[in-house]
C-alpha cells in the first residue's frame, strides 16, 4: 500500500483568511515532502520533513508555515496567502529520513488551492 | 548541477501506436537515481519506476519499457499499443546519492501525452 491522503481536495480562500492543509500516509515514511506545483509547471519543492524534524526549507515564504506533528501526518498552514500562490499542492513521503534521500516518493493526489 | 531535459512538450498518437517520450539528464555525481512518473488530469504523481545509475539494463512492465543509456544521459519510456488512459504529463526526475542536494527530486518539464481514440 503507496498510499498518500490529502484534505481538502480543493479549498477557495481569501487573502485574510487563515486555512491548513493535510496529508497523511501510514506506510512508515520517515521522511515528508510539501510541492506547489503551477499548471504546465513541474513540482517544486517547498519544505522537507525528515524523522518529524524540518530538514529542508527552499527559501519559502513566512506565509506557509508547515508542521509536522507525528511521523504520519504533515500539515501546511496558510495565512494571508497571495493570488499568485494558487496552485495545486502535493505531499508525498519516502521511506528513510533524508539519509536515505533516493528513495521513491509516493505522492498524494493534491490540493487545488484558489486564492482570491 | 543537477538538469533534466524533456524536449518533448506535447505529443499526440492515436490509439494502438507505440510512442517513446525523451529524457536527458546532466550531472556531476558518477551515482543518482532516475524516476519516471505519470501525472493525469486528476493531479496526482503516480510513480513508474526508479533506476539506479549503475543499472543500465532495460526494464519492461507490461506495455512500459524503458531504455537507460549512461554514455547518453538519457533514460527513455516507451509505451507500446498506447491507450486512451496513458493520456497525462509524464515527468522525467533525478536525484543525487550525496550532498546537499541529497532527497531533492530534480524534475524534467514534463511531456503532455495525448492518446486519442
Amino acid at each position: 500500500d503507496t498510499e498518500v491522503t490529502q484534505t481538502p481536495k480543493h479549498l477557495v480562500m481569501g487573502m485574510t483568511n487563515k486555512k491548513s492543509l493535510k496529508c497523511e500516509q501510514h506506510m512508515g515514511h520517515r521522511a515528508m515532502y510539501w510541492y506547489k506545483q503551477k499548471a504546465k509547471k513541474p513540482p517544486e519543492l517547498m519544505f522537507v520533513y525528515s524523522y518529524e524534524k524540518l530538514s529542508i526549507n527552499e527559501s519559502v515564504p513566512s506565509r506557509f508555515s508547515p508542521e509536522c506533528p507525528n511521523s504520519s501526518l504533515l500539515n501546511l498552514h496558510l495565512h494571508a496567502l497571495q493570488p499568485e500562490d494558487s496552485a495545486l499542492y502535493l505531499c508525498a513521503s519516502s521511506r528513510s529520513g533524508l539519509a536515505g534521500g533516493t528513495d521513491t516518493q509516493y505522492f498524494g493526489p493534491g490540493t487545488r488551492l484558489t486564492v482570491l | 548541477a543537477q538538469k533534466v531535459t524533456q524536449a518533448q512538450t506535447e505529443i499526440s498518437v492515436v490509439e494502438k501506436e507505440d510512442v517513446t517520450l525523451d529524457c536527458v539528464y546532466e550531472t556531476r555525481d558518477t551515482t543518482y537515481y532516475l524516476f519516471w512518473y505519470k501525472q493525469p488530469p486528476s493531479g496526482e504523481l503516480v510513480f513508474l519506476i526508479r533506476r539506479n545509475s549503475f543499472d543500465e539494463q532495460n526494464e519492461i512492465s507490461g506495455r512500459y519499457s524503458w531504455n537507460f543509456q549512461k554514455s547518453t544521459s538519457s533514460f527513455n519510456f516507451t509505451i507500446t499499443a498506447s491507450q486512451v488512459v496513458d493520456s497525462a504529463v509524464y515527468f522525467c526526475a533525478l536525484t543525487p546519492t550525496r550532498g546537499s542536494t541529497l532527497g531533492r527530486l530534480y524534475f524534467g518539464r514534463g511531456t503532455q501525452l495525448t492518446v486519442w481514440p
